[in-house]
């Protein structure tokens, strides 16, 4: 079961342009996270919200949790090459204690120089 | 090394052997995790344990064992492979308490013929 469905999956767009990518699900979730993928390597975690309406910022990154934490977005502004790879947001349930978190498919992101 | 290592990294085996994926951490962290990340489906959780000698399945445990005699230690055997096993496979771990921050291994990527 999908819970956490992402928009849109795939993103190319020109460096210096803003983006925002959207995690969405009919589930309510203690706390999410958001991470980036590059080719052959791990995820790693960018940033974690477990408040409803937090808004978290990372250098030009904005993440922000939906007030009915069931959903969050990632606004990147002014992006660079750099940020280049895949965004993965992944939800823990309130039926566990952080020992289940269900990913999304991702958003394969691409910044042309 | 430091950090949350994975072997073998490239695995190659036939449809019906025995195959184990190793999983090493140093930060003596409680709980850790296996996922199988394929196209489509995100991250889905296999197996987790939140201690030496307890482990739980997760969303996708048909056809995979895990056993955890070290806390640094979690290995996933795949006890009859078949060719929807081939996948690339990520270890984490992460400390008790907290936001429930996971910290991913290189992954292993295996192919099933």
């Amino acid at each position: 079961t999908q819970l956490l469905e992402q928009s849109p999956q795939f993103l190319s767009i020109q460096e210096g342009e803003n983006l925002t990518v959207y995690c969405n699900s009919s589930s309510v979730f203690s706390s999410l996270q958001w991470y980036r993928q590059e080719p052959g390597e791990g995820p790693v975690l960018l940033v974690t919200v477990v408040t409803g309406g937090e808004v978290k910022k990372l250098k030009r990154l904005t993440f922000q949790f939906g007030d009915a934490r069931k959903d969050s977005s990632l606004h990147i502004t002014a992006a660079q090459p750099g940020d280049t790879g895949l965004y993965l947001c992944a939800g823990a349930g309130y039926e566990n204690t952080g020992n289940q978190f269900y990913f999304g498919t991702g958003t394969s992101l691409t910044v042309i120089p | 090394d430091a950090g949350i290592t994975q072997s073998p990294r490239y695995k190659i085996t036939e449809t019906g052997r025995q195959v184990t994926l190793m999983c090493h951490q140093t930060w003596s962290h409680s709980y850790m995790f296996w996922y199988r990340q394929d196209l489509g489906h995100g991250l889905r959780l296999i197996y987790y344990s939140a201690a030496a000698d307890i482990t739980d399945k997760g969303e996708v445990p048909d056809g995979y064992v895990v056993s955890r005699s070290k806390t640094e230690n979690f290995p996933l055997t795949l006890e009859s492979a078949t060719r929807s096993q081939t996948s690339v496979y990520f270890c984490a771990s992460r400390g008790s308490g907290g936001a429930y921050e996971q910290y991913f291994g290189p992954g292993t990527r295996l192919t099933v013929t």
